[in-house]
């Protein structure tokens, strides 16, 4: 089975606060995703990334990075958190077009609950 | 960038009825998916549609590909209590290969 494992399942931050979010999938998948979950909004897509240190910008990026140096790893990356950033993070990895067996899907991990006071 | 509408965004329901839910976009995909997110867990695939028209059943759960390519829909038949969550709809468009685009999601609750 997939998984895909992010490294905590809730966090509570300060305003200006540096924030890591890690996640690890050990799949061999070559396409990883950071998306925020927010009622309402459903999930949008922060960063994607489809190699190593190869990243593109999802359609909510403003104040985040992130990080992929190794294939099963990617990391989000908040530089200075804001109380507008309290949300559910999900990590999810999938095959790429190029790894056969591609079917679109994606392999979510538990979620990360981030709360900035 | 793209978006889907998905509703009703919540439900209400007795046990044993059934469940209608759709989405639509204003653009083409050539791939819809239908998740579902248990309470505290992460999204997970239901069942997956590649072709206009398509109609596929995994259990009681029943999804079709809008002939237009703008639209899907699922039903549920016969609810059960394990039924609950959220309902993601998701896209993938020809222009965006490699991602997926989310509807809003449905909550589902049940009254048993």
């Amino acid at each position: 089975d997939v998984k895909v494992t992010q490294s905590s399942r809730y966090l509570v931050k300060r305003t200006g606060e540096k924030v890591f979010l890690e996640c690890v999938q050990d799949m061999d998948h070559e396409n990883m995703f950071w998306y925020r979950q927010d009622p309402g909004l459903g999930l949008r897509l922060i960063y994607f990334s489809y190699d190593v240190k190869m990243k593109e910008k999802g359609d909510i990026p403003e104040g985040y990075s992130v990080s992929r140096e190794k294939k099963e790893r990617f990391s989000l990356i908040l530089e200075s958190a804001s109380t507008n950033q309290t949300s559910m993070y999900l990590c999810a990895s999938s095959l790429s077009r190029g790894q056969g067996r591609f079917t679109g899907e994606l392999f979510f991990g538990e979620g990360s609950r981030l709360t900035v006071l | 960038g793209q978006q889907l509408n998905q509703s009703p965004q919540s439900m209400f329901i007795q046990e044993g009825e059934d469940v209608s839910m759709n989405c639509t976009s204003s653009s083409i995909f050539n791939t819809w998916l239908w998740y579902k997110q248990d309470p505290g867990e992460g999204p997970v695939l239901l069942i997956a549609l590649y072709k206009a028209g398509e109609l596929t059943s995994n259990g009681r759960l029943t999804a079709q590909f809008g002939i237009t390519r703008k639209d899907s829909f699922l039903n549920i038949s016969a609810s059960i209590p394990s039924d609950v969550g959220i309902y993601f709809c998701a896209g993938r468009g020809i222009q965006g290969a490699q991602k997926l685009v989310f509807g809003q999601g449905t909550r589902l609750t049940i009254n048993p």
